[in-house]
């Protein structure tokens, strides 16, 4: 797996907006998919493996989905609070240790 | 318990100047990895210790960059004779087992490096 793109960028959105953000990688020795949230100054904090299709992982107001077939899984956030302000990452993987990340989406949460 | 640590948080060098940045994982933790994000990048894999050994260094930019881990444990990375283009965050990890797709690696805080 080489190619991991995650779309957008950048993104600000109001508090108590929702919002979603994907991330999309090869879907051919696909093998688990990571996501993690890093706020500035801080370490990346781990949010989810999955590793099937269809999986649906979620934690408090964030959720994930995984399409393994298409390649592409999507990061959800309800209800977007300031303190969800964090670049979030993906990294799939392929059978391996090693991590790809992509570049991560930054989210921007405005009082 | 305790997470990983890194130090130092921030480092200024001079070009030519070797720095060393260390890393403690979380004990018990077998693997560690160590990453780079440089402006405007993603995360980039540098080398992987499965215990002391690092069977993966494939991610070393040169051969300026050197790395050890002692005791199952503490990790040094060590860049020789900087250049501008080493300025980036590095990262450790550490994870439970080894060789293992879903195992959660659990990051440090990073440390800067800023090469002048």
């Amino acid at each position: 797996i080489l190619n991991v793109e995650q779309s957008p960028q950048s993104l600000h959105v109001q508090e108590g907006d929702s919002t979603n953000f994907t991330c999309s990688f090869p879907s051919s020795n696909f093998y688990a998919l990571h996501w993690y949230r890093w706020e500035t100054a801080k370490s990346p904090e781990a949010l989810f493996v999955m590793t099937l299709n269809g999986d649906e992982k979620k934690k408090g107001r964030i959720s994930a989905t995984l399409n393994t077939k298409e390649g592409y899984s999507y990061l959800y956030i309800k209800g977007s609070q300031p303190e969800d302000s964090a670049t979030y990452l993906c990294a799939p993987t392929s059978g391996t240790y090693k991590y790809i990340f992509g570049t991560g989406t930054r989210l921007k949460v405005l009082a | 318990g305790a997470g990983v640590s890194q130090s130092p948080s921030n480092k200024v060098t001079e070009k030519g100047k070797d720095v060393e940045l260390r890393c403690d994982p979380i004990s018990g933790h077998t693997a560690l990895y160590w990453y780079r994000q440089s402006l405007g990048q993603g995360l980039e894999f540098l080398i992987y210790f499965q215990g002391n050994s690092a069977p993966d260094k494939s991610g070393l930019p040169s051969d300026r960059f050197s790395a050890e881990r002692t005791g199952g444990s503490v990790s040094t990375l060590t860049i020789q004779r900087t250049q501008q283009e080493d300025s980036a965050v590095y990262l450790c990890a550490s994870s439970l087992d080894f060789g293992s797709s879903t195992d959660t690696q659990y990051f440090g805080p990073g440390t800067r490096l800023t090469v002048l």
